[in-house]
């Protein structure tokens, strides 16, 4: 069946980089675009950007623009999302979610398990 | 940008009861909406597509509807299961928006 997994948990110190991976199986990688959302505590969910794995463009929330790179392995259908600069305020969890219908706009199906982010110095 | 109103943020309920959440649309999003119910540290599980689609496996008792900006998502004689967090997404032309999303509780 299809599915994303996500990476573990990450610490990062204010101004520093972290990188999360997404893994995925059970369908064509190249077909269909992976998001990445967050979720910061008590807060809402927030698109930040997505990848089209097929050729690596990726398209990013203005809010995240020069500080988020996507990036993808075909030979391991996984999807990397690199946040740089980070803030007191990125703490959060990160999801990523692939399109349901392929190279599209539509909803998201399935999403990954989440990855805990915590910046803290 | 499409901002997504959800409403109630918090929902006290019954097992056996039926319950409403709302989504309202800044703009029109034709059906292009869908529905998620969320379990801490779990992954989202999609409910609804396009306003009012089913998902296979997804019990009956879910059922998604509206269009335009008002749309609404209820649960029928609710289950010990269905007791979690619930928000809508909106997929209009590229952008991804959500609302705040709705946590259902057991009276």
């Amino acid at each position: 069946q299809v599915q994303v997994v996500q990476s573990g948990s990450e610490v990062g110190k204010p101004g520093a980089s972290v990188a999360l991976s997404c893994k995925t199986s059970g369908y064509t990688f190249t077909d269909y675009y992976i998001h990445w959302v967050r979720q910061a505590p008590g807060q809402g969910l927030e698109w930040m950007g997505l990848i089209n794995p097929g050729d690596g463009a990726s398209t990013n929330s203005r809010k995240f623009q020069g500080r988020v790179t996507m990036t993808r392995d075909t030979s391991t259908r996984t999807v990397y999302l690199e946040l740089s600069d980070l803030r007191s305020d990125d703490t959060a969890t990160y999801y990523c979610a692939r399109d349901a219908r392929g190279i599209t706009s539509n909803w998201f199906d399935p999403w990954g398990q989440g990855t805990l982010v915590t910046v803290s110095s | 940008d499409i901002q997504m109103t959800q409403s109630p943020s918090t929902l006290s309920a019954s097992v056996g009861d039926s319950v409403t959440i709302t989504c309202r649309a800044s703009h029109s999003i034709i059906r292009w909406l869908a529905w998620y119910q969320h379990k801490p540290g779990k992954a989202p599980k999609l409910l609804i597509s396009d306003a009012s689609n089913l998902e296979s496996g997804v019990p009956s008792r879910f059922s998604g509807s509206g269009s335009g900006t008002e749309f609404t998502l209820t649960i029928s004689s609710l289950q010990p299961d269905d007791f979690a967090t619930y928000f809508c997404q909106q997929y209009t032309s590229y952008t991804f928006t959500f609302g705040q999303g709705t946590k259902l509780e057991l009276k």
